[in-house]
């Protein structure tokens, strides 16, 4: 079956140290998303990609990074830029077409804590 | 940015009616989104409108008035299982947006009672 995958589920880092959150969708969609989601905030835009080799900034892209080298891979990672790392961190795919089809497919997530 | 509102909690009794509104303010508005999303685990998705109208699937319902900006989730004959947050999501391909993007609101937490 078609799906997206995440990896870890659970996650920890040390303060000061980077780590890169994998997602991974066999759905053949162009277009994968990052999220970040904070308990009374929603879903918040970190990155985004609509083709290989090419990715957007969202709306809180600061201290985070990531690349698109296969059409099947999008990691997102964390820097020690970031200063409040902890949350939820959701990666989400689409067809990049309009209509019922263009919502998202999500990833179970990976929840990040810093220690 | 878009504006996407909805009630931060809402509560019911099992076997009871409960609607979840939502109200936008976009440029460009090409379709509304509602996904359910339990504790911990990845939004699922629930339904979409994009002419207005109702849409019925099952337990649940969505409706849509573009003209104002407005639409609801109706959930029926409630089951504790529906307690989860309930997210309403608007695809804005006006001036500024990015082509396919979702604007999320911030999730309306049901909690159903027995």
């Amino acid at each position: 079956d078609g799906g997206i995958t995440q990896s870890p589920k659970y996650l920890f880092r040390k303060e000061g140290q980077n780590v890169t959150l994998s997602c991974e969708q066999n759905l053949n969609h162009d277009a994968m998303y990052w999220y970040r989601q904070d308990p009374g905030q929603g879903l918040r835009l970190i990155y985004y990609s609509q083709i290989v080799n090419d990715f957007q900034k969202g709306d809180i892209a600061e201290g985070y990074s990531v690349s698109r080298e296969k059409k099947e891979s999008f990691p997102l990672t964390v820097t020690s830029a970031q200063k409040n790392p902890t949350a939820f961190y959701l990666c989400a795919s689409s067809i990049t077409g309009q209509g019922i089809l263009g919502g998202y497919t999500f990833g179970s997530g990976t929840r990040l804590t810093v220690v | 940015g878009q504006n996407i509102d909805q009630p931060t909690e809402m509560t019911a009794t099992e076997g009871a009616i409960v609607q979840i509104n939502c109200t936008y303010q976009t440029s460009g508005f090409n379709g509304l989104f509602w996904y359910q999303q339990h504790a911990g685990e990845a939004p699922t998705f629930l339904s979409y409108n994009v002419l207005d109208g109702l849409e019925e699937k099952g337990r649940f319902s969505s409706f849509l008035s573009r003209s104002k900006g407005y639409s609801y989730l109706l959930l029926k004959e409630l089951q504790m299982k529906d307690s989860a947050s309930y997210l309403c999501a608007v695809r804005d391909h006006g001036r500024g947006s990015t082509l396919g993007r979702l604007y999320f609101g911030r999730g309306t937490q049901l909690t159903v009672w027995p």
